[in-house]
């Protein structure tokens, strides 16, 4: 079975700090992507990469970053966060060019107080 | 533009009705069209993948079809443990586009 874990379920940080979200997959897969899940929004993308050090900017990108030194993890770095990316963060991976379906981790329920 | 549009919001059943989740998309070359399952708290599960127009896919009470411009998830005579909200996404280029999902409750 596919597994992708995220570093944390829940997470309450400050207006204004730094805030690391990790995500590891074990299928050696090539792309992985962020996206954020919001009532009433769905899930929006915010960043993915095809490759080791690859990354593309999806719907929402700002106030975002991202990084992959490694195939198997994925991180997203809010670089300073704000109340307004208060919200479900999900981690998915997929293989490559033929099967396109992308496995979901448990999610990262982000507070900004 | 890319879209996909779910209908209804949210579907209330009783145990054994059986009901039709739609899933409607405009993409400019469809290159597949996806069903998860998501859980309260939970990230979505993938249930199915459907290619061409045509295609039918099953696992245990649901069945996903295809038609060229939407799909349909039949839930046949329905559990409580089937309650979830259910995406449905294309794919569009590497990333999927994502409808806003049916939350489905079914009472015993």
């Amino acid at each position: 079975d596919v597994k992708v874990t995220q570093s944390s379920r829940y997470l309450v940080k400050r207006t204004g700090e730094k805030v690391f979200l990790e995500c590891v997959q074990d299928m050696d897969h090539e792309n992985m992507f962020w996206y954020r899940q919001d009532p009433g929004l769905g899930l929006r993308l915010i960043y993915f990469s095809y490759d080791v050090k690859m990354k593309e900017k999806g719907d929402i990108p700002e106030g975002y970053s991202v990084s992959r030194e490694k195939k198997e993890r994925f991180s997203l770095i809010l670089e300073s966060a704000s109340t307004n990316q208060t919200s479900m963060y999900l981690c998915a991976s997929s293989p490559g060019t033929v099967n396109y379906e992308q496995y979901f981790g448990p999610g990262t329920r982000l507070t900004v107080t | 533009e890319d879209q996909v549009t779910q209908s209804p919001e949210a579907l209330r059943l009783q145990e054994g009705e059986s009901s039709s989740l739609n899933c409607s998309y405009t993409v400019s070359g469809l290159r597949g069209l996806f069903w998860y399952r998501q859980d309260p708290g939970k990230g979505p599960e993938f249930l199915f993948t459907l290619y061409s127009a045509g295609e039918e896919k099953e696992k245990e009470r649901l069945k996903a079809t295809l038609t060229k411009k939407e799909s349909f998830l039949h839930i046949t005579a329905p559990k409580p443990e089937d309650s979830a909200t259910y995406l449905c996404a294309v794919q569009a280029g590497t990333a999927l586009i994502f409808g806003k999902g049916t939350t489905l409750s079914v009472s015993s």
